[in-house]
């Protein structure tokens, strides 16, 4: 149980243009989905929370205009990368929390995206 | 906010040696510890995790300790094997659904057959 999947898992894209990840909840309902950005051997930077039915909130110096975030249901987060530049490719991974526990966040398995 | 400082930043054992890895954090409300292990490429993999009211807890060869008072806690990898390898990340939260999560730096184990 606790499966989170992001879709895509990998995606190249040109300047300029937008993407969009998908992170869902398999098996359980998540009140709470969290985006993570990791750059090459660093750690997880957290970029937004997200709870179901209301707006992202952004940790200090993420543009929310730039990465625009969407939890339209218990089971789906969106996150849109719009106008990417080469300095956003990153690996973006997402975690959810179950309603029904208290501390544990569930991991996806992440999204290459390389910006050329 | 949350701050979680992680040392050492990599760390070499021999195979079947012991590797402790150290974290401090700065905010006393937090009150849960997940560590973490996560391989190249891969999403991170929840190995163990504490709670404030506890101070020790075991699961084979790996265990965590916490000092509540000194805001520091370590991880504890016994018997290590070339499978540990990996880079291990410490993490601080307030318990609760919309709590964050705040991760340390890393600490790249590496073990050596």
């Amino acid at each position: 149980g606790a499966v989170v999947s992001q879709h895509p898992s990998w995606v190249i894209c040109k300047s300029g243009t937008s993407v969009k990840i998908e992170c869902r909840s398999l098996d359980f309902q998540a009140t709470t989905m969290f985006w993570y950005r990791q750059f090459p051997k660093q750690s997880l930077m957290l970029m937004a929370t997200s709870n179901e039915g209301s707006k992202a909130t952004y940790e200090q110096g993420v543009e929310k205009d730039k990465f625009l975030i969407n939890h339209a249901s218990l089971t789906l987060s969106t996150l849109t990368v719009t106008s990417a530049h080469p300095e956003d490719s990153s690996f973006y991974i997402c975690s959810a929390r179950d309603r029904g526990q208290v501390d544990e966040q569930y991991f996806g398995p992440g999204t290459r995206l390389t910006v050329t | 906010g949350e701050n979680v400082e992680q040392h050492p930043s990599t760390l070499s054992v021999q195979e079947g040696d012991s590797a402790v890895i150290k974290c401090t954090y700065s905010d006393s409300a937090s009150n849960y510890f997940p560590w973490y292990k996560q391989e190249l490429g891969k999403r991170p993999q929840l190995i163990i995790d504490i709670r404030s009211n506890v101070g020790e807890k075991k699961d084979q060869r790996i265990a965590v300790t916490l000092n509540k008072t000194a805001k520091h806690f370590s991880l504890h990898i016994t018997e290590t094997q070339p499978e540990d390898s990996a880079v291990y990340f410490c993490a601080a939260s307030t318990s609760g659904g919309y709590q964050k999560v705040t991760f340390g730096t890393g600490t790249k184990l590496q073990v050596i057959p």
